[in-house]
């Protein structure tokens, strides 16, 4: 069966610092990799989506960055850390066939101080 | 673009009462259409889905039919219990391609 993990669970990072979260996925092959973030109390804002190695789709200009150096590996990146930049980040992932659901990690909970 | 509204909670019921969480959506084509459902501190998890007008998904309970003239997907359920107290999100995906839109989330606290 396929999995999902997603680390680390929570982070707490003075402003201006780096990030690094990372997400893997088993079980499946050339799934499309998704990061979403969850503002406390809102919706999920698609931040960015990659269909193959290499590629990565950004939905919103930001401070933020992702990279997929392996088929089934996505990591969301900063250079510096914004005080906005706290949510909770979401790692999801689907098949290739049109109208699948998302299957989602369980997530990391980022603060910046 | 497409868009997802779902109704604003919180929503508090009495366990055994009825549920029902609106949801509307704007999308050109013929998108398919997802519930799901997020529990304190985890991911969300797919409740059900439907990918045709008229198609109904169902899973543990909840139904939601879609509705393509009223471009609706309401979320029912006849008897809560206190384990489904949860955030519930709308979504849809669109023909196109890669991009699943969310509703804002329905928080839902089902009391004992």
């Amino acid at each position: 069966s396929q999995t999902i993990h997603q680390w680390p669970a929570t982070l707490v990072q003075p402003v201006g610092s780096p990030l690094s979260l990372e997400c893997t996925v088993e079980g499946t092959s050339n799934p499309n990799l998704y990061w979403y973030r969850q503002a406390a109390g809102r919706g999920l804002q698609l931040l960015f989506y990659s269909v193959g190695i290499g590629q990565i789709s950004s939905e919103v200009p930001q401070n933020l960055s992702a990279s997929r150096p392996q088929d089934r590996q996505f990591i969301l990146s900063s250079k510096k850390l914004l005080l906005s930049d706290s949510g909770f980040y979401l790692c999801a992932w689907s098949t290739r066939d049109r109208g699948g659901p998302l299957h989602f990690g369980n997530g990391t909970r980022l603060t910046v101080t | 673009g497409d868009s997802v509204t779902q109704m604003e909670g919180p929503v508090t019921l009495s366990e055994e009462a009825c549920l029902t969480i609106n949801c509307t959506y704007t999308a050109t084509g013929y998108p398919s259409l997802f519930w799901y459902v997020q529990y304190p501190g985890e991911g969300l998890q797919l409740l059900l889905k439907a990918t045709k007008a008229d198609d109904k998904g169902s899973n543990k309970g909840f139904e939601a039919t879609y509705r393509k003239e009223t471009t609706s997907f309401h979320l029912e359920k006849g008897s809560v219990q206190v384990s489904d107290s949860a955030v519930y999100f709308c979504a849809l995906l669109n023909t196109g391609g890669f991009k699943t839109i969310f509703g804002a989330g329905t928080r839902l606290f089902v009391k004992a």
